[in-house]
């Protein structure tokens, strides 16, 4: 039972380069969410989306796009890469009937 | 704005001595209370919702419970293995989007 998928584990960019987050789940969830975690921040929620084919910002989606590619799949894409977006990225997704969030194992991208 | 303190921010304990950790909330329209453990290098791991004030929920040797401002995770004779940041989530429901806590970090010494 994998759960939440993300790939990949680490990253190093340099400013301005771009990337993409992958994330998968196989628990046919509808919604899916993207965090960011930061030392003495928290998690903070980037993007989300509540179903397949739509997505709304959070409370820190300057800098991110995101993709709902379909139910399974939510990528997270840095367009232009910036040392402010060095952090720690979490996948989650929503189970409607167990009412709660299950969470990747993240994604630590560090920006030189 | 939905805003979620912990307190403390760290906390050490012995093993065997029992403490308490702190999740004071307001968000509006509150439909739910999370917590959850994260291990270092790891996602986190759900443990408990709570809906209501007065409600209670224990698994080992936790036990979370809420009132109308605040909600606490009790640990009694906590054990090594219990050491982790415990984070506090609310939630609004709405997208089911969840505003965290910046966690207690929690270290049980032998």
């Amino acid at each position: 039972n994998a759960g939440v998928t993300q790939t990949p584990k680490f990253q190093v960019l340099k400013t301005g380069q771009s990337m993409t987050l992958q994330c998968a789940q196989d628990m046919n969830h509808n919604s899916m969410y993207w965090y960011r975690q930061d030392p003495g921040m928290g998690l903070r929620l980037i993007y989300y989306s509540a179903s397949e084919g739509t997505t709304d910002k959070g409370e820190v989606p300057n800098g991110y796009n995101v993709s709902r590619l379909n139910k399974r799949e939510f990528s997270l894409r840095l367009e232009s890469a910036a040392p402010s977006q060095t952090s720690v990225y979490f996948c989650a997704s929503w189970g409607q009937f167990n009412e709660k969030l299950f969470f990747g194992s993240g994604t630590q991208l560090s920006v030189l | 704005e939905d805003q979620v303190t912990q307190s403390p921010e760290a906390l050490r304990l012995q093993e065997g001595e029992s403490s308490s950790l702190n999740c004071s909330y307001t968000v509006s329209g509150l439909r739910g209370l999370f917590w959850y453990r994260q291990d270092p290098g790891k996602g986190p791991e759900f443990l408990f919702t709570l809906y209501s004030a007065g409600e209670e929920k224990e698994k080992e040797r936790l036990k979370a419970t809420l009132t109308k401002k605040e909600s606490f995770l009790h640990i009694t004779a906590p054990k090594p293995e219990d050491s982790a940041t415990y984070l506090c989530a609310g939630s609004t429901g709405g997208g089911n989007k969840l505003t965290f806590g910046t966690g207690t970090q929690l270290k049980v010494e032998l």
